[in-house]
């Protein structure tokens, strides 16, 4: 089956520590995204990429690092600049991204819910 | 960008339909409403979405109005498999996705 996979599904870490959450996507994608979601809010936009090795901040790219080395592949690196990383985080595809037509639609993992303890 | 208007809950009773409301009273020519769902701990799915003309897919229907001002996501028969939080998005081409908090629809068995 196509789709998106994320893992870990739950993820813990010690303050300080760089943690990388990965997303992999089989849908043949151009287009691939990061967004983190805290409780009882909407979805925010860290990074995304249009093309395999390039790759655009979005609104809250502080303390965040991703790569896209493979068109598939889109890993975020949560590192100790982010003051408060406990949040929700959602990878998602779409075939033409932001290049393409408004009708461009989203496909996103399950999630990975980082805490910091 | 354009910006949505949602109500920020919504009850409905199984198996009866729902009206989910949309405000995009400053909506351009070109953008698109996309209408998305996320159930509880997972990630967004996509409904349906349009661009002038009413829309049916096996989801749900999207009633859009002439002036395009405001959208109605129509679930015909609601399970409590459809409770979930209902993202009104406009979508213009070179822009990102702006997810608010949307409407979260609580199904009474």
């Amino acid at each position: 089956d196509g789709g998106i996979t994320q893992s870990p599904k739950y993820l813990f870490r010690k303050e300080g520590q760089n943690v990388t959450l990965s997303c992999e996507q089989n849908l043949n994608h151009d287009a691939m995204y990061w967004y983190r979601q805290d409780p009882g809010q909407g979805l925010r936009l860290i990074y995304y990429s249009q093309i395999v090795n390039d790759f655009q901040k979005g609104d809250i790219a502080e303390g965040y690092s991703v790569s896209r080395e493979k068109k598939e592949s889109f890993p975020l690196t949560v590192t100790s600049a982010q003051k408060n990383p406990t949040a929700f985080y959602l990878c998602a595809s779409s075939q033409r991204g932001l290049i393409g037509f408004g009708c461009d639609t989203q496909y996103f993992g399950p999630g990975t819910r980082l805490t910091v303890l | 960008d354009a910006k949505t208007t949602q109500p920020n809950s919504m009850e409905s009773n199984e198996e009866e339909p729902v009206h989910l409301p949309c405000n995009h009273s400053t909506i351009s020519g070109t953008d698109y409403i996309h209408w998305y769902r996320q159930l509880p701990s997972q990630g967004p799915e996509y409904v349906i979405h349009g661009l002038t003309s009413n829309v049916n897919n096996r989801m749900a229907s999207l009633a859009i109005a002439e002036d395009r001002k405001s959208s109605t996501l129509i679930l015909h028969r609601a399970t409590l498999r459809d409770a979930a939080v209902y993202y009104c998005i406009l979508r213009l081409a070179g822009n990102q996705f702006y997810f608010g908090t949307g409407t979260s629809l609580t199904v009474i068995p």
